[in-house]
């Protein structure tokens, strides 16, 4: 399975300003995800990452609010911006290598005050 | 719409048992089938996938799928305090597009007790 890494693992954020995470892993893979999971729900998709193109977001997200960049192959970020405090949550990467399967990174918890 | 679901539990076992957790799935396209496990403040790990009629053993998990009554299903034997986790139960459709991404069930909450 490949290795990922997200930074940071954690942060505290003032309402209105934005904060980018990053997703890096190990090896290229054929598609990368970023989900968020708030407490003591399961994950919701927020996108699919396309490398060199736009990402596909999902039903209630949309591309101001939650930016995201994938350069290439092994790397993407997601932004999201002007944070307000239902913005606190779980945020995953996740990526499927050369398989089927999926694996998660170890997530950004997140609080906006 | 197409859903995964799942009985939130909490499911209580005591240690030694056979913990069976269930999923059913309203796509009859569907193709692939995870389970993932998720210790609280922790990422999802995945420990089973299955993707034939039948069963799949691993360890102490098998992972059993009916796609004729579209479910699918966990058993973890000899249960430990260590498996107390939440559940989750993904499901992935064919072609390709937004039908390859995962559609989640809401997790179930296992206890093992010693």
């Amino acid at each position: 399975s490949a290795v990922i890494s997200q930074k940071p693992s954690r942060d505290i954020c003032q309402r209105g300003t934005s904060l980018t995470i990053q997703c890096q892993v190990d090896s290229q893979v054929t598609m990368m995800f970023w989900y968020r999971q708030q407490p003591g729900q399961s994950l919701t998709l927020i996108a699919t990452a396309n490398q060199g193109s736009e990402a596909t977001y999902e039903s209630g997200f949309v591309i101001d609010k939650f930016p995201i960049s994938r350069p290439n192959l092994t790397f993407s970020t997601l932004t999201v911006s002007n944070m307000s405090p239902e913005d606190s949550s779980i945020y995953l990467c996740s990526v499927v290598a050369s398989g089927d399967e999926q694996f998660f990174g170890p997530g950004t918890r997140l609080t906006v005050l | 719409q197409k859903e995964v679901e799942q009985n939130s539990g909490p499911l209580s076992v005591p240690e030694g048992a056979i913990a069976s957790l269930n999923c059913t799935y309203s796509d009859r396209g569907s193709q692939s089938f995870f389970w993932y496990r998720q210790y609280s403040g922790k990422s999802p790990e995945l420990i089973m996938f299955i993707y034939s009629n039948g069963d799949k053993e691993d360890g102490r998990f098998t992972a059993q799928l009916n796609k004729a009554s579209q479910y699918v299903s966990l058993l973890i034997r000899d249960s430990q305090p260590s498996d107390s986790a939440t559940y989750l139960c993904a499901v992935r459709g064919d072609g390709a597009g937004n039908n390859r991404k995962l559609i989640w069930g809401l997790g179930t909450s296992l206890a093992v007790n010693p």
